[in-house]
């Protein structure tokens, strides 16, 4: 079983609604991320913390809003979404930034209508 | 030329085979090499990472070649369990954790 947790797994949800994804590690680990998959693709990052502060923002739309309440958890706000956004959602952790060993979570399966 | 190039495969192997993924990068700075599988619909999870010197975990070995810029994975003995998508991963120097990931080989281990 995965240590980061990840809710919820599936979520459909219309363009006008406003829904998270939420996220949590119980390792210690300081940095967190989210990537964004699509079908037969690699997962592509969007956002990283790192000792609860953003890091890295690869350039992602102002309607995806991340946020690290605390070292143990992450969410991802959604608002307005579009359907080209529909996609697999994918937290991951590690000890440290600037490391290639991640673990990451089940991911939450986003349906936009 | 993309920053990680694999060979997408399928690759289809009867059980108890030996099969090889190659996986070529373009940034002669990268700094560090993995090697994640990832399940049909399942989250990657990491398999190895990749030394200099070439590392073994069991039936699985990784080898990086830096002058030529590419690491493999060799498999022993496939098992059906194997059956994955093995995703080439790098770590680029000064890129704090911006990982560049490969689009995949797929591998089908088949009786």
């Amino acid at each position: 079983d995965t240590e980061v947790t990840q809710t919820p797994k599936h979520l459909v949800m219309g363009m006008t609604n406003k829904k998270s994804l939420k996220c949590e590690q119980h390792m210690g680990h300081r940095a967190m991320y989210w990537y964004k998959q699509k079908a037969k693709k690699p997962p592509e990052l969007m956002f990283v913390y790192s000792y609860e502060k953003l890091s890295i923002n690869e350039s992602v739309p102002s309607r995806f809003s991340p946020e690290c309440p605390n070292s143990s958890l992450l969410n991802l706000h959604l608002h307005a979404l579009q359907p080209e956004d529909s996609a697999l959602y994918l937290c991951a952790s590690s000890q440290r930034e600037n490391t290639g060993e991640l673990f990451f979570g089940e991911g939450s399966r986003l349906t936009v209508l | 030329r993309k920053e990680v190039e694999q060979d997408p495969g399928p690759f289809n192997v009867p059980e108890g085979a030996t099969v090889a993924f190659n996986c070529t990068y373009s940034n002669s700075a990268s700094q560090s090499f993995f090697w994640y599988r990832q399940d049909c619909r399942k989250e990657p999870k990491l398999l190895m990472s990749v030394y200099s010197s070439g590392n073994e975990d069991g039936r699985f070995t990784a080898q990086l070649n830096r002058a030529s810029q590419y690491i493999s994975l060799l498999i022993r003995d496939s098992k059906l369990s194997d059956s994955a998508t093995y995703l080439c991963v790098v770590n680029p120097r000064g890129g704090g954790n911006k990982l560049t990931f490969g689009t995949g080989t797929q591998l089908k281990v088949e009786l």
